[in-house]
This record gives C-alpha cells, sequence and structure tokens, in this order.
C-alpha cells in the first residue's frame, strides 16, 4: 500500500526565502508525481506535474524534483511571498488498488502548511 | 474553460439522512474521481468513474456510492450518515482516464453531519 509522508508540517518563513519542501513515498513504482496548493476550505491547484520518466518540472518561482529510486520529491519555493502562504500537497499515482481495478490512484501526503510573513 | 464545478457547496444534514453531491467535469473531461477530506486523514480517494462505468475504488463503506451520466457528469451518494462523514469532498476531473493524466479539481463541497 502506498504511503506518502510530507515534511515539515508546517513552516513559517520570512517574505524573500528561498524554501524546499519534502515529499517521500514508500513504493516507487509509481506512475506520476503531482504538486497541489490549497487554500483554507477551498480545493486544490494543481502547481507541477511529474512524470515518472522525468527528473524536474519548472514553473515560475517553482521547481519540483523527483527521484523515484529513492521515493522523494521536493518543490523549491524561489523569493517567497506572502501570497505564496497556503497548504501544499504531494501526491503520487501509483497502481490499482486491486486487481479489479485497472486504473490508478492517487494517494496524498498530509501537507505542509507553509506561512510566508511580510 | 470552465473549471470542475460542484454543488452544493455547503450541506448540513442529521444523523442517518442520505445525501447527493454533484460534480461537472471540465468540458471535454470524460475521468472524474471523487475525494474525502478530514483534518485527522487527509485525502482519501473514494471511487473513480470513467465512461459511466467505476474505474477504482478506494477503502470506503458501501454507504459510499456514486455514478457517472453520458455526459460526463457524476454525482456521489452517501447513505445513513454518520458524524465522521463531516468532510469536505473533493472531485476532479481529468481528460483521459489511466496513469499519466493531470487531474484538476473543484472547489469542493463542505459536508456537515449533525
Amino acid at each position: 500500500k502506498q504511503e506518502v509522508t510530507q515534511i515539515p508540517a508546517a513552516l513559517s518563513v520570512p517574505e524573500g526565502e528561498n524554501l524546499v519542501l519534502n515529499c517521500s513515498f514508500t513504493d516507487s513504482a509509481i506512475y506520476n508525481l503531482q504538486w497541489f496548493r490549497q487554500d483554507p476550505g477551498k480545493g486544490l491547484t494543481s502547481l507541477l506535474l511529474i512524470q515518472s520518466s522525468q527528473r524536474e518540472q519548472t514553473s515560475g518561482r517553482l521547481n519540483a524534483s523527483l527521484d523515484k529510486s529513492s521515493g522523494r520529491s521536493t518543490l523549491y519555493i524561489a523569493a517567497s511571498q506572502p501570497g505564496d502562504s497556503a497548504t501544499y500537497l504531494c501526491a503520487v499515482s501509483s497502481r490499482p488498488l486491486g486487481p479489479r481495478f485497472k486504473h490508478s490512484t492517487l494517494t496524498f501526503g498530509k501537507g505542509t502548511m507553509l506561512l510566508v510573513s511580510p | 474553460k470552465a473549471g470542475v464545478t460542484q454543488t452544493p457547496r455547503y450541506l448540513i444534514k442529521t444523523r442517518g439522512q442520505q445525501v447527493t453531491l454533484s460534480c461537472s467535469p471540465i468540458s471535454g473531461h470524460r475521468s472524474v474521481s471523487w475525494y474525502q477530506q478530514t483534518p485527522g486523514q487527509g485525502l482519501q480517494f473514494l471511487f473513480e468513474y470513467f465512461s459511466e462505468t467505476q474505474r477504482n475504488k478506494g477503502n470506503f463503506p458501501g454507504r459510499f456510492s456514486g455514478r457517472q451520466f453520458s455526459n460526463s457528469r457524476s454525482e456521489m451518494n452517501v447513505s445513513t450518515l454518520e458524524l465522521g462523514d463531516s468532510a469536505l469532498y473533493l472531485c476532479a476531473s481529468s481528460a483521459l482516464a489511466g496513469e499519466y493524466n493531470e487531474q484538476f479539481f473543484g472547489p469542493g463541497t463542505r459536508l456537515t453531519v449533525l
């Protein structure tokens, strides 16, 4: 059974700092890994998707890396801003939960709650 | 292109009642997945539908069910509600089913069971 862990659970930084969020998963047989952002009481916004054959993806100030063999991914946020304050969730797409099922399952970590102070 | 929409956004029910939540995927998307989010358990996968057929199911009791219509819209139903069913229910759509497709989430339905 796939398990996803995110460290740290919470992080508070001053504006302008570069920061790294960590995600680890137990089953390296993944299809892809997705990073999401969730604002309080809201749905999820997709930030970056890394396919299993890729090592990293970049979007603006965000860079996500994937090391499938070690079961790790990092999300790097450059020059953090107060608007980056949110919960960041990592999710991996891996094999179905049972032989009856054909499609993959997305398993989420519990998230890192980020607060960027002005 | 409009995003994933979910209705209603908020719902209050009492124990023992049943509830139906609705999800409209992004136009052209054929796969719809449902998730439950609680403070204690985080985000957990409920089920996925593609072409009106359930293609994957998480570890939830049979009180949780769903269906998908020919226009790809999906509904999930929870019968005999329990206090522990209070959660944010999120729906996600993707263009195709399968391993390599990015999922896009709706704003969620906040269900409170009293």
